[in-house]
């Protein structure tokens, strides 16, 4: 079956800590995303990537990078600059170029400090 | 700067009632889908709306999009239990030349559809 695999599910942070969350995706789609969500709160974009070694900041990457060499990969790495990293985090993918077609998503890490 | 409104946040109804979820936007967009999300899962699609006046159903779900008033609105119909969910409307901010849509996002109605 086609879809988006995140990996963890949960992750815990130390202080000082680098993470990276995994994303994989076996839909052939050419752009990836990723957004955060808070509890109450609607997804906010992070980065998002276009193509293979492409990718753009979104409303909120401070704290965060992300690095797309296949096309299939877009991992986001939490870095210890991010000081509130709690929060749900969710990859999602689709076609481009004109194809109208909704974001599909992954089921989502859930971060947390230690 | 595009803004996403819903209301309400929160809705409480009973089973076989109906009801209106809204979606206003600030600025001029074509495009626009909704989501459903059950809690700690991921998000769904339920519609894509690509036109003014365009209508969409799927079961006791029914979306529709007034870009000239920009609002796009899902109506459920006697409502069920299994509806219980968060629903999120996003917004197309931005095609980018290479295709990619940056959507921004509702802060979602949380829907409980009590017995």
């Amino acid at each position: 079956d086609g879809g988006i695999t995140q990996s963890p599910k949960y992750l815990f942070r130390k202080e000082g800590q680098n993470v990276t969350l995994s994303c994989e995706q076996n839909l052939n789609h050419d752009a990836m995303y990723w957004y955060r969500q808070d509890p109450g709160q609607g997804l906010r974009l992070i980065y998002y990537s276009q193509i293979v070694n492409d990718f753009q900041k979104g409303d909120i990457a401070e704290g965060y990078s992300v690095s797309r060499e296949k096309k299939e990969s877009f991992p986001l790495t939490v870095t210890s600059a991010q000081k509130n990293p709690t929060a749900f985090y969710l990859c999602a993918s689709s076609m481009s170029r004109g194809a109208y077609q909704p974001q599909h998503f992954g089921d989502g890490t859930r971060l947390s400090i230690l | 700067e595009l803004k996403v409104e819903q209301n309400p946040l929160f809705l409480s109804m009973q089973e076989g009632k109906n009801y209106t979820i809204y979606c206003n936007y600030s600025t001029t967009s074509d495009r626009l889908y909704w989501y459903r999300q059950d809690p700690g899962k991921s998000l769904e699609s339920l519609f894509v709306l690509l036109s003014n006046g365009a209508v969409k159903q799927e079961g006791r779900l029914m979306a529709s999009l007034d870009t000239k008033a920009r609002l796009s609105t899902l109506h459920i119909t006697a409502a069920v239990h299994d509806l219980s969910a968060t629903y999120f409307c996003a917004v197309v901010r931005l095609v980018t030349q290479g295709g990619s849509e940056k959507l921004v996002f509702g802060k979602g109605t949380k829907l409980t559809v009590n017995p």
